[in-house]
């Protein structure tokens, strides 16, 4: 089965752009959270979509945004980028993900964003 | 979410068990305890999880105090491959996938 893919893998903006990244996750899993990762805050909770529904959000500006397929895939946006947006961003998938706690989380490798 | 509280490093032998302590004092009686690793570059990767029993699975084995205040992560026979973050961390069943992760042990395992 394969893992939860992310894309692209690097990408480099400037600031005041905006970026989309995307995540695939594995077959059969239905929610998908994402995580920003930085050296001075560590791994962050931004959101979970669940049936192409937003049901859990973290606290970050309305910048950052995402939306679920109907296949499961994910999207996040960054629009207006800023410096202090560079980091790690992940993308995990579960089964259900609410409601348990007996569920694993699989990560993806990430989407490394610099932003200039 | 209740808090954990790891040391920030500690070393470790080739071939030798590592045991990674965590504290989290203030879990909740319907709060499980979950350890992730990350290796540099990778997404985090799931280790194990328990409630109130030790488990044990092919990565490691989890022993969880009576009072469930602590726990302790271990690696049986680390390898240089297991040099990475562990991550200890306490789950609501309310809060979904949303992970609260703290600073982690950065673990060296060194020949």
């Amino acid at each position: 089965k394969a893992g939860v893919t992310q894309t692209p893998r690097y990408l480099i903006k400037t600031r005041g752009q905006q970026v989309t990244l995307s995540c695939s996750p594995i077959s059969g899993h239905r929610s998908v959270s994402w995580y920003q990762q930085t050296p001075g805050q560590g791994l962050q909770f931004l959101f979970e979509y669940f049936s192409e529904t937003q049901r859990n959000k973290g606290n970050f500006p309305g910048r950052f945004s995402g939306r679920q397929f109907s296949n499961s895939r994910s999207e996040m946006n960054v629009s207006t980028l800023e410096l202090g947006d560079s980091a790690l961003y992940l993308c995990a998938s579960s089964l259900v993900g609410r409601g348990t706690t007996n569920e694993k989380l699989f990560f993806g490798s990430g989407t490394q964003l610099s932003v200039l | 979410d209740a808090k954990t509280t790891q040391p920030p490093s500690m070393d470790c032998a080739e071939g030798r068990a590592a045991n990674l302590p965590c504290n989290h004092s203030t879990i909740s009686g319907n709060e499980y305890v979950y350890w992730y690793r990350q290796i540099h570059s990778q997404g985090p990767q799931y280790i194990i999880h328990g409630l109130k029993n030790n488990e044990t699975n092919e990565m490691a084995s989890l022993i969880i105090t009576e009072d469930r205040k602590s726990s302790t992560l271990i690696l049986p026979h680390a390898t240089l491959r297991d040099t990475a973050v562990y991550y200890c961390i306490v789950v609501q069943k309310a809060a979904g996938n949303k992970l609260t992760f703290g600073g982690g042990t950065r673990v060296l395992v060194k020949p």
